[in-house]
């Protein structure tokens, strides 16, 4: 499976403060998709990015808020725009395993503190 | 709504027993399902996939899938501490996505 490194682990960031979490692959991936894992709950999906075209957003999440690039295969950052407290969560990246079936791999995640 | 249920627990076994964990999905169309593990402060890791009806087994890991039934389970056995841990059910929808349940919490008492 692919090898997923994602940073910052972890941060605390002031209210109104943006912070751009990035995900890296050892190698070319069609689907990179990023997550959102708050407190006690399970993973929500934000948006699929795919290399060459717009990231497509699930319903509840906006790009003026979560603004996506994936500039090639292997690399794809995550920005969470003028925060609040409420964007307190774990931010998960994954890559879709181009020898499975929808099998995906998960990053170590961003633990992120709003105060 | 694409939902996939799980019972959150806890879910406690003794030692050695084998742990059943059941999830429930709406999506009929759906043809890959997963369960992942995560472990406390970790990330989600992929453990079991099963795409046919029928039992899978990986070591101590069985999936069983009944899609009549929109059914899918983990069974462990010989369950160990080690195993104590957060279980989550995936089942794709609209293709590549994956949706997951809530997830249910395992701990094996030793």
């Amino acid at each position: 499976s692919a090898v997923i490194s994602q940073k910052p682990s972890r941060d605390i960031c002031q209210r109104g403060t943006s912070l751009t979490i990035q995900c890296q692959v050892d190698s070319q991936v069609t689907m990179m998709f990023w997550y959102r894992q708050q407190p006690g709950q399970s993973l929500t999906l934000i948006a699929t990015a795919n290399q060459g075209s717009e990231a497509t957003y699930e319903s509840g999440f906006v790009i003026d808020k979560f603004p996506i690039s994936r500039p090639n295969l292997t690399f794809s950052t995550l920005t969470v725009s003028n925060m609040s407290p409420e964007d307190s969560s774990i931010y998960l990246c994954s890559v879709e395993d181009r020898e499975g079936v929808n099998i995906q791999y998960f990053g170590a995640g961003t633990r992120l503190s709003v105060l | 709504q694409k939902e996939v249920e799980q019972n959150s627990g806890p879910l406690s076994v003794p030692e050695g027993a084998i742990a059943s964990l059941n999830c429930t999905y709406s999506d009929r169309g759906s043809q890959s399902f997963f369960w992942y593990r995560q472990y406390s402060g970790k990330s989600p890791e992929l453990i079991m996939s099963i795409y046919s009806n029928g039992d899978k087994e990986d070591g101590r890991f069985t999936a069983q899938l009944n899609k009549a039934s929109q059914y899918v389970s983990l069974l462990i056995r010989d369950s160990q501490p080690s195993d104590s841990a957060t279980y989550l059910c995936a089942v794709n929808s609209y293709g590549n996505k994956l949706v997951f349940g809530a997830g249910t919490i395992l701990r094996v008492k030793s």
